[in-house]
């Protein structure tokens, strides 16, 4: 099966700090990238969509400059959180899909545990 | 209202029960319909998926859909201590907006031995 790995799988930082999460698919080419948020007892929530090669496309409400989203690869996207700050604990999920069809199957990496102190 | 409603639960039920859990969309667009299982602190892991409307099922697993009452189902026959998990619904409403999965609260399930 795909597998989707994610890097760091927690996190701890001060607050101002910049973080950054990396989403690896390691056995095939995604062409696209989904990041998700997960408060505690809580959905995801769908942040931002990323095609390789293109500039993220972020939900309503999620800020640009504050979730900055790369996609440099085919098998590898980051999300790095500026600034950040207590409320932006959470946990980040990503996925990823070979394509853009029914069918197309997101596969969810593990998630990485961010605490901002 | 929320697009998507999902049973919030707890639910606890022994081993070998029935288990029915349960989802309603306000959208009639969407297309594509999903239940995913999440363990603690892991990513969600897909288990079922449909388009249509009516039943789909893959071992103990029996995904239904109704599309004229919005209302998406999952049933788990003989429940197993190892199906204790986070369920989610997840919904996409396809077209341009592929992938772009809206999810449920989740259900916490416990099925105890």
């Amino acid at each position: 099966g795909a597998v989707v790995s994610q890097h760091p799988s927690w996190v701890i930082c001060k607050s101002g700090t910049s973080v950054k999460i990396e989403c690896r698919s390691l056995d095939f080419q995604a062409t696209t990238m989904f990041w998700y948020r997960q408060f505690p007892k809580q959905s995801l929530m769908l942040m931002a969509t990323s095609n390789e090669g293109s500039k993220a496309t972020y939900e309503q409400g999620v800020e640009k400059d504050k979730f900055l989203i790369n996609h440099a690869s085919l098998t590898l996207s980051t999300l790095t959180v500026t600034s950040a700050h207590p409320e932006d604990s959470s946990f980040y999920i990503c996925s990823a899909s070979r394509g853009h069809l029914w069918g197309d199957e997101q596969f969810f990496g593990p998630g990485t545990r961010l605490t901002v102190l | 209202q929320k697009e998507v409603e999902q049973d919030p639960g707890p639910l606890s039920v022994p081993e070998g029960a029935i288990v029915s859990l349960n989802c309603t969309y306000s959208n009639s667009a969407f297309q594509y319909f999903m239940w995913y299982r999440q363990y603690s602190r892991k990513g969600p892991e897909l288990l079922m998926y449909t388009y249509s409307s009516g039943n789909k099922e893959d071992g103990r697993f029996t995904a239904q859909v109704d599309k004229s009452s919005k209302y998406i189902s999952l049933f788990i026959r003989d429940s197993q201590p190892s199906d204790s998990a986070t369920y989610l619904c997840a919904i996409d409403a396809g077209g341009t907006s592929y992938g772009k999965l809206t999810f449920g609260q989740g259900t916490i399930l416990t099925v105890h031995p």
